[in-house]
Order: structure tokens, then C-alpha cells, then sequence
């Protein structure tokens, strides 16, 4: 069964901590994308990479960095984590062609304290 | 103009009935729709993908495509409580190269006993 695998199913953090959140998908997807999802805002793309080494933006990419260094993974840093970071964090993978969805994990909720 | 709209909800139906869920997209251009399940807590599942204008059917499911009204809908046929969740409509959208899929918020239906 294909898997996008999150480390952490739940995770509690303290403001200013760096929080790393990791996500590794078997499909050999060469697209990977991270989300959060928050209540009555739906989900809103942080930030997307479609290759090794390579990173792109997505709509709210402030306080976050990201990490691909290997295919197969995909890291979304807290540089300093804050309360509005609390949230819902999904990783999700896919292949580069437009009839392809895109097929998630099963979500790292993250309380920042 | 959002992106991709749909209702909110939520929708009830009583248990057997069709469950009918609606989205619009602003992109005349996009090439490919998504409809995915998402239980409370969990992370979204791929239900349904349709590209072609018409009809689409996979057991009690059916997806409805009509790109000259830039309108998708999603048919649930005979719903059940365990259907009860929130249904979020994705499209592909992007002019070159990179396409994205982008979400709708979602409506979330219950289906009552």
C-alpha cells in the first residue's frame, strides 16, 4: 500500500523552539507539498518542491522553511516556533502530470505553548 | 473571486437520500478535478477525479463535470452516516510548466439515521 508517511501524529511545542516536522512518501512522487489546515480557512499551501534540492513558495511560506536533500523526503521547518503556528500541518505528494491527485498524510497536529 | 467556491454547509440528508455537493472554479483553462473525503481529525482521501465534461460513476459516487459553466458536483447516492464528513473540491490550475492542485474550504454533509 503506498504511504506518505508524517513522523509525528501529534506534537506539543514551546514558543521560540525550532520545530522540525518530517515527512517521507514511497511512491517515488517527484512533487511534495506542505500544508496547514486551520479551521474556516481550509487547506493553504506553504510550501511545494518538484524535484531534489528544489523549493518553491506556496501562499503563507512566512516563518517556515523547507528541506528536500533526498527524494523521497520532505522537511517543513518552524524556524521560531510561535501560538499562530498551532494548526493541522498535512504533507502531501503527487506526480507532475495534470491528471494525478495528490495523496496526503495523515497530519502532524502541532500545539505550539 | 476565490478559486474554487463551494457551499460550507452543512448539508443533511437522511440516511438513503442523494447527497448532492456542488463547487465552481475560476480558471476556464483547468484541465482536471478532484474530489476528496475528509473525516473529522483525519486527513483528506482521493474519492473521485474526473476531466471530461459529462458524467463520471464509481459505485455510489458520481462526479459531474461542465467546464462551459466552470461547475463540478459530486453525487452520493443512497448516503449513509459513515458518509458524514466534509467533501473538498481541488482543481488543477497553473498556465506552464508547474500545475497545482487548489482547494475549495469544503461542505460538510451529515447524513442522519
Amino acid at each position: 500500500d503506498v504511504k506518505v508517511t508524517q513522523s509525528s501524529r501529534y506534537l506539543v511545542k514551546r514558543t521560540g523552539e525550532k520545530v522540525f516536522l518530517e515527512c517521507v512518501q514511497d511512491m517515488d512522487h517527484e512533487n511534495m507539498f506542505w500544508y496547514r489546515q486551520d479551521p474556516g480557512l481550509g487547506l493553504r499551501l506553504i510550501y511545494f518542491s518538484y524535484d531534489v534540492k528544489m523549493k518553491e513558495k506556496g501562499d503563507i511560506p512566512e516563518g517556515y522553511s523547507v528541506s528536500r536533500e533526498k527524494k523521497e523526503r520532505f522537511s517543513l521547518i518552524l524556524e521560531s516556533a510561535s501560538t499562530n503556528q498551532t494548526s493541522m500541518y498535512l504533507c502531501a505528494s503527487s506526480r507532475p502530470t495534470p491528471l494525478y491527485g495528490y495523496t496526503f498524510g495523515s497530519g502532524t497536529r502541532l500545539t505550539v505553548v | 473571486q476565490k478559486e474554487v467556491e463551494q457551499n460550507s454547509g452543512p448539508l443533511s440528508v437522511p440516511e438513503g437520500a442523494i447527497a448532492s455537493l456542488n463547487c465552481t472554479y475560476s480558471d476556464r483553462g483547468s484541465q482536471s478535478f478532484f474530489w476528496y473525503r475528509q473525516y473529522s481529525g483525519k486527513s483528506p482521501e482521493l474519492i473521485m477525479f474526473i476531466y471530461s465534461n459529462g458524467d463520471k460513476e464509481d459505485g455510489r459516487f458520481t462526479a459531474q463535470l461542465n467546464k462551459a459553466s466552470q461547475y463540478v458536483s459530486l453525487l452520493i447516492r443512497d448516503s449513509q452516516p459513515s458518509d458524514s464528513a466534509t467533501y473538498l473540491c481541488a482543481v488543477k490550475m497553473g498556465n506552464t510548466g508547474f500545475q497545482k492542485l487548489v482547494f475549495g474550504t469544503g461542505t460538510r454533509l451529515l447524513v442522519s439515521p
